[in-house]
Formats: C-alpha cells, structure tokens, sequence
C-alpha cells in the first residue's frame, strides 16, 4: 500500500473551513483515498473517499489532484465538535480482508 | 445502523494472565478486524478474518491469536499478557459488498496489564 504523508496538528477557526492536506505520491492507478476521523475516546469512523474524480458526502469534500499524488479534506464549516485525528489513508477497493493501514493523521483542534 | 461492540471498554490484568477480547458486529460483515492503538504510533493491525475460522496475521501479531467461530463474533487472545500489551484495542468490521472499502469500528477496550 501506498503511504502518505500529513501535517501531525492544524488550528482551525469554528464556522471556517478546514483544509486537510494529504501527500501520496507512489499511489498506483487503482488505489483510492479515503479520509476516516477519530474523535477522542472512540473508534475511527469513515468520512469520504475518491479515485480521481472530485467527491463531497454531506460531511466533507474531496479534493484530489490530477497527478493523484495530493489530496485535500475539505470541512466546509467546521463546528467544535470536528475536532479530531484525521487519517488520510490509501487503499485498494474492497477485497477479502483489505486492510487500511493508519498513519500518524492529523490532530485538528476547532477553536471557538 | 451498523453496531460493533466489544466486551469492556476498561480493563485490567495482571502479568501471564490469559485475556479475551470479545468482538460483536450485527451487521453480517465478513470482514473483522484487530487493532491496537498507542501514543505515538497509531493504529497497528494485529490480525484480520474474512471468513468464519479463517484468519490473517497483521502486522504485528506476535503475543496474540484470534478465534473466529461464528460470522458475527471475532475474539483476540494475549495467551500471557505482558506489560507491553497494555494499550487501547479497537475491533473493526467491513462487508464484502459495495464499493467502499469502509470499516466500522468498535468503542475500543483499554487494557491495562499490571
């Protein structure tokens, strides 16, 4: 699997939007990108993915670069309850037992 | 909605003690897996199962084993706990069908090995 690469921590104004950047520059041509988010003391929970096209769920957008070797999660109007880890992971599409491998992520902090 | 639990959110033993981890998901997913998670380090893949009895190491299994007897349970072991297995566990499950390699995770247990 490919790996990524993220900033460890940003600061983000409440109503403002986040900007997550993700590097993954030796994703090959069917890995996808998908962004799960660890709010503190529970288990990580599935936000948004993409192969090449741009994506937005009613959580977030995603935005991923034609050389695909970026990606930017976009939390339109961030609340203090965004506040969380956020993993950008790259993987193949769904097979038996396909495993994401987690990174550092990037700790996000929403202040008032 | 999809719901994983697992058997304790908190818990303690003691070193060579031999600790269960329990691992229920309600959704019919065929897919389950064993995480545990520490400062510094992320989340690291123990073992994964994508059928009933079948079982796959992670990344690092040394300490562990898994049991899959039925489709809905996936149990973790530490057959000798030791100090270094303390840590917080999370137990994931994903289907087979869709498109999304999407995983639903447990609350976790925080295990504590004195």
């Amino acid at each position: 699997d490919a790996k990524t690469t993220q900033p460890p921590s940003m600061d983000c104004a409440e109503g403002r939007a986040a900007n997550l950047p993700c590097n993954h520059s030796t994703i090959s041509g069917n890995e996808y990108v998908y962004w799960y988010r660890q709010i503190h003391s529970q288990g990580p929970q599935y936000i948004i993915h993409g192969l090449k096209n741009n994506e937005t769920n009613e959580m977030a957008s995603l935005i991923i670069t034609e050389d695909r070797k970026s990606s930017t999660l976009i939390l339109p109007h961030a609340t203090l309850r965004d506040t969380a880890v956020y993993y950008c992971i790259v993987s193949y599409l769904k097979a038996a037992g396909n495993k994401l491998t987690f990174g550092g992520g990037t700790r996000v902090l929403v202040k008032p | 909605d999809v719901k994983v639990t697992q058997s304790s959110r908190y818990l303690v033993k003691r070193t060579g003690e031999k600790v269960f981890l329990e691992c229920v998901q309600d959704m019919d997913h065929e897919n389950m897996f064993w995480y545990r998670q520490d400062p510094g380090l992320g989340l690291r893949l123990i073992y994964f199962s994508y059928d009933v009895k079948m079982k796959e190491k992670g990344d690092i299994p040394e300490g562990y084993s898994v049991s899959r007897e039925k489709k809905e349970r996936f149990s973790l072991i530490l057959e000798s706990a030791s100090t270094n297995q303390t840590s917080m566990y999370l137990c994931a499950s994903s289907p087979f069908s869709g498109s999304v390699n999407e995983q639903f995770f447990g609350p976790g247990t925080r295990l504590t090995v004195l």
